[in-house]
């Protein structure tokens, strides 16, 4: 069964809004959670590194005032997308690390009109 | 060079047939790797995951490594439409659990 969830599945904001995603890890404690993006046909892009009690690590390229990541449990990682835009439309899909091992939710598709 | 290629396909098969599926890599750091299955829509399943060269069998499926040349094959017997999605190769070094991405090869297993 899922290890991680991810909530909402579907999401549709108005430009200039703000979104928050849930990203849960089920029956285990994550302390590393990640954060991807996937255009279609495309491959995940890590955006970032969720660290559980502490800062998270943003790739390169990737604006962390944007693109807003809380882990404040060891079960629970949040992104938050502020002041959403139509080019922020995408799949975002987080991860959590179990074992030596990452397990994906299923994903969130953002339109931003 | 990209770290991790993959044929983004689709292959196309009838159902019974014995997939292969590919994937090289450049980074020789590499330790782990892992295929993920991707249903449209949906989050990368976790499929298999090896740890050295060699092969690891699970029930129909074979991941296959092979350090040396740098190349990864997962092999699906008796394939099914069920399994048609979207394959990830995903290798990652000892250290740091964050597996790097193929852009994944797309299957389509027709009845």
């Amino acid at each position: 069964g899922a290890v991680v969830s991810q909530h909402p599945s579907r999401v549709i904001c108005k430009s200039g809004t703000s979104v928050k995603i849930e990203c849960r890890s089920l029956d285990f404690q994550a302390t590393t959670m990640f954060w991807y993006r996937q255009f279609p046909k495309q491959s995940l892009m890590l955006m970032a590194t969720s660290n559980e009690g502490s800062k998270a690590t943003y790739e390169q390229g990737v604006e962390k005032d944007k693109f807003l990541i809380n882990h404040a449990s060891l079960t629970l990682s949040t992104l938050t997308v502020t002041s959403a835009h139509p080019e922020d439309s995408s799949f975002y899909i987080c991860s959590a690390l179990m074992g030596q091992a990452v397990h994906f939710g299923n994903g969130t598709r953002l339109t931003v009109t | 060079q990209k770290e991790v290629e993959q044929d983004p396909g689709p292959l196309s098969v009838p159902e019974g047939a014995i997939v292969s599926l590919n994937c090289t890599y450049s980074n020789s750091a590499f330790q782990y790797f892992m295929w993920y299955r991707q249903y449209s829509r949906k989050g990368p399943e976790l499929l298999m995951y090896t740890y050295s060269s060699g092969n690891k069998e699970d029930g129909r499926f074979t991941a296959q490594v092979d350090k040396s040349s740098k190349y990864i094959s997962l092999f699906i017997r008796d394939s099914q439409p069920s399994d048609s999605a979207t394959y990830l190769c995903a290798p990652g070094s000892g250290g740091s659990y964050i597996p790097t991405f193929g852009r994944g090869t797309s299957l389509i297993v027709h009845p």
